[in-house]
């Protein structure tokens, strides 16, 4: 199947900072990519959907000054949090559908964050 | 706003047996997909199945299988000849055929005994 590639896969960093994550499509394009944040022992939740070469679409409630979001090309999209707060500590993960073949969502590893 | 539920948080199934975990979801649409995604350990989502509403035919990967009634909305999961390995969070959604966004169940811890 299709490879989603994240990184950094774990990422601390001192409140107040900006902390940049990148999602990749290794082995096909990704016109759409997911942002999704996820809470232990619960379920995905949708923040954001990434379009290649126009706005991010924003999910009620995320706050897109502080979720900046890139996708700049068909194989990589990348999540900025900036001005990170212990708040924002959690489990990010992305995901792609192919270009083409958009049925199917394939995920990345996912990057565990941590603000101290 | 479609929505997926599912109504069991935790199963627990014995090494070698078989195990059904249950979805149904609410849609006005007639044309859509359906995925069963696991989540191991590690956090790494992973396609299971998937399954195309205008399909009768239940989906069928190895040992894992759906029984999809789709006047039902119904969207089961059948494991079969379960693993130590199968032990996972198991999360049913749905796409629809008009958009991209994907909507996720709640998900089902499942828990192989040795």
């Amino acid at each position: 199947g299709a490879v989603v590639s994240q990184h950094p896969s774990r990422v601390i960093c001192k409140s107040g900072t900006s902390v940049k994550i990148e999602c990749r499509s290794l082995d096909f394009q990704a016109t759409t990519m997911f942002w999704y944040r996820q809470f232990p022992k619960q379920s995905l939740m949708l923040m954001a959907t990434s379009n290649e070469g126009s706005k991010a679409t924003y999910e009620q409630g995320v706050e897109k000054d502080k979720f900046l979001i890139n996708h700049a090309s068909l194989t990589l999209s990348t999540l900025t949090v900036t001005s990170a707060h212990p708040e924002d500590s959690s489990f990010y993960i992305c995901s792609a559908l192919e270009a083409g073949l958009q049925e199917t969502q394939y995920f990345g590893p996912g990057t565990r964050l941590l603000v101290l | 706003a479609q929505t997926v539920t599912q109504s069991q948080p935790e199963m627990s199934v014995q090494e070698a047996e078989t195990v059904t975990l249950s979805c149904t979801y609410d849609t006005s649409e007639n044309n859509y997909y359906l995925f069963w995604y696991k989540q191991p350990p590690s956090r790494q989502m992973i396609l299971v199945i998937r399954q195309e509403a205008y399909k009768q035919q239940n989906a069928t990967e190895n040992r894992f299988s759906v029984n999809f009634q789709k006047a039902a909305k119904s969207f089961s999961l059948k494991i079969s000849d379960s693993q130590l390995g199968d032990t996972a969070m198991y999360f049913c959604a749905f796409r629809s055929n008009t958009g991209n966004q994907f909507y996720f169940g709640t998900g089902t811890s499942l828990t192989v005994i040795p």
